[in-house]
C-alpha cells in the first residue's frame, strides 16, 4: 500500500513554454503533499507544502508565481512550471502524507526530470 | 530553524562490511522524527527507517539500525552484511513534530559505494 504516482517520469519542452506534472496518491488518502527538486548530485530541496483545498505554503525563494501548485482532491496535486527556462531543468519528487497518520513517513513518487531546451 | 548535516560526501565499503553513515540535527523543537532514505541511481526515493525523539529503543529494520545519541543529536545509520544493492545516495531526514502533515527537511546526502 502507500503508493504515489507521478506523471509524465520525463518531459522535454521548449523555453517559454508551461509544463504541468501530477502526483497521485494511489490507495491512500493525502490531506498534504509536498514538492520537491532536486538538482543532479545534490539533496531534495522542499519547494512547497500542498493541503487539500488550500492555498500552498512555499519555501523561502520560490516563486509562486511561476510553480503553480493545485490540490484540489486528497488523491491529486499537480505542478505547473509556467514559462520554463533551461535553468528550471530538474528532477522534480512529490510526496504525499496519509490523513490522519502521526510518525508516518512520507511517500514519494518515482519523479520527474524536466528538461527545458 | 531545523537543520541536517551529513558531513561525508562519499563512502566505500567492502562487501559484507558493516557500514555506518553519520547524521547530526538541529531544533528547538521536543517533537521530532528522523528518517532515513536511499536513493538508488533511478531517482526514487526508498523509506529505509523511523525515529521518534521520544522514542527510547534505537529503531531498527532488517540490516538497517538508527543509533540515536539524543543528547548529541545525531542519529547514525548502520548497515549491515553490505551488499552490492546497497550502493546509493542516502539522505538523513528530519521532521519538526510528529505529525505526518509537516514538512521533512533533507541532508545533503551520502553516496555509498560497495566494493565486490
Amino acid at each position: 500500500g502507500a503508493v504515489v504516482s507521478q506523471h509524465p517520469s520525463w518531459v522535454i519542452c521548449k523555453s517559454g513554454t508551461s509544463v504541468k506534472i501530477e502526483c497521485r496518491s494511489l490507495d491512500f488518502q493525502a490531506t498534504t503533499m509536498f514538492w520537491y527538486r532536486q538538482f543532479p548530485k545534490q539533496s531534495l530541496m522542499l519547494m512547497a507544502t500542498s493541503n487539500e483545498g488550500s492555498k500552498a505554503t512555499y519555501e523561502q525563494g520560490v516563486e509562486k508565481d511561476k510553480f503553480l501548485i493545485n490540490h484540489a482532491s486528497l488523491t491529486l496535486s499537480t505542478l505547473t512550471v509556467t514559462s520554463a527556462h533551461p535553468e528550471d531543468s530538474s528532477f522534480y519528487i512529490c510526496s504525499a502524507s496519509r490523513s490522519g497518520m502521526v510518525s508516518d513517513t512520507q511517500y514519494f513518487g518515482p519523479g520527474t526530470r524536466l528538461t527545458v531546451l | 530553524a531545523q537543520k541536517i548535516t551529513q558531513t561525508q560526501p562519499g563512502m566505500f565499503v567492502q562487501e559484507k562490511e558493516a557500514v555506518t553513515l553519520d547524521c547530526t540535527y538541529d531544533t528547538s523543537d521536543p517533537s521530532y522524527g528522523l528518517f532515513w532514505y536511499k536513493q538508488p541511481s533511478s531517482g526514487e526515493m526508498i523509506f529505509l527507517i523511523y525515529q521518534g525523539s521520544y522514542d527510547q529503543q534505537n529503531a531498527t529494520e532488517g540490516r538497517y539500525s538508527l543509533n540515536f545519541q539524543k543528547a548529541r543529536k545525531s542519529a547514525n545509520l548502520v548497515i549491515s552484511a553490505s551488499q552490492l544493492g546497497d550502493s546509493a545516495m542516502y539522505f538523513c531526514a528530519m521532521r519538526e513534530g510528529l505529525s505526518s502533515a509537516s514538512k521533512i527537511i533533507f541532508g545533503s546526502g551520502t553516496r555509498l559505494s560497495i566494493r565486490p
